[in-house]
């Protein structure tokens, strides 16, 4: 099955700077890739998304970019602010075993980036 | 608001007891996921039904099981109770039964202490 280790476990930048969080997925059938954001005591939100036919997709001061040679995707955050403070789970998408005609499968997580930004 | 309904929001019990956590999906979700949130484990996946039938299993121990009734809504039960079950357990629905081509919306999750 999919595996997908998700690297630092904990990350403190100064308001400003950006941050990086990187993910490695074992399975190359594999083929989407979200980020979800989980403030304290939150439920986790989609936040960004890739599929395995785009390199990169951006929304505002988040990025996202895949390497499906290395298997590795990862969240790039610029200009860093407060709220952005929370912890960021990637996942990968794991085929079912079994054909159910269009259900491709179901999302594995990694362990989470625990990011704080400081004023 | 995301739209899915978990219930209880907090749960005590004691060890050997058995639980049962309910979750609604969002309206038009035919997809329902159970995933446990222990501290340092991020998001474990246990299990995943559309429309009624189960589609894909985790890491899910045999004291676990689950259903999807025909309303659509789902049940989580944990029996034989033990310390390290203790943790916050999500729900979540897609429109599609692929969590792929679907953001995943996240019930606010029921949090189980076992004393």
């Amino acid at each position: 099955g999919e595996n997908v280790e998700q690297h630092p476990s904990t990350l403190s930048v100064q308001e400003g700077d950006s941050a990086v969080i990187k993910c490695t997925y074992s399975d190359s059938a594999s083929n989407y890739f979200p980020w979800y954001k989980q403030e304290l005591g939150k439920r986790p939100q989609l936040i960004i998304d890739i599929r395995s036919n785009v390199g990169e997709k951006k929304d505002q001061r988040i990025a996202v970019t895949l390497n499906k040679t290395a298997k590795h995707f990862s969240l790039h955050i610029t200009e860093t602010q407060p709220e952005d403070s929370a912890v960021y789970f990637c996942a990968a998408l794991q085929s079912h075993a079994q054909n159910y005609g269009g259900s491709q499968g179901n999302l594995i997580f990694g362990k989470g980036t625990k990011l704080s930004v400081k004023p | 608001d995301s739209g899915v309904t978990q219930t209880p929001k907090h749960l005590i019990t004691a060890t050997g007891q058995r639980v049962t956590l309910r979750c609604s999906p969002r309206s038009g979700d035919l997809s329902v996921y159970w995933y446990q949130q222990s501290l340092d484990q991020g998001l474990q996946f246990l299990i995943q039904y559309y429309n009624g039938e189960e589609r894909a299993k985790g890491n899910i121990l045999e004291r676990f099981s689950a259903q999807q009734f025909p309303d659509l809504h789902s049940e989580l039960n944990l029996s034989s109770l033990e310390l390290g079950d203790s943790a916050l357990y999500f729900c979540a629905s897609s429109v599609q039964p692929q969590g792929g081509t679907g953001e995943l919306f996240f019930g606010e999750g029921s949090r189980l202490t076992v004393l």
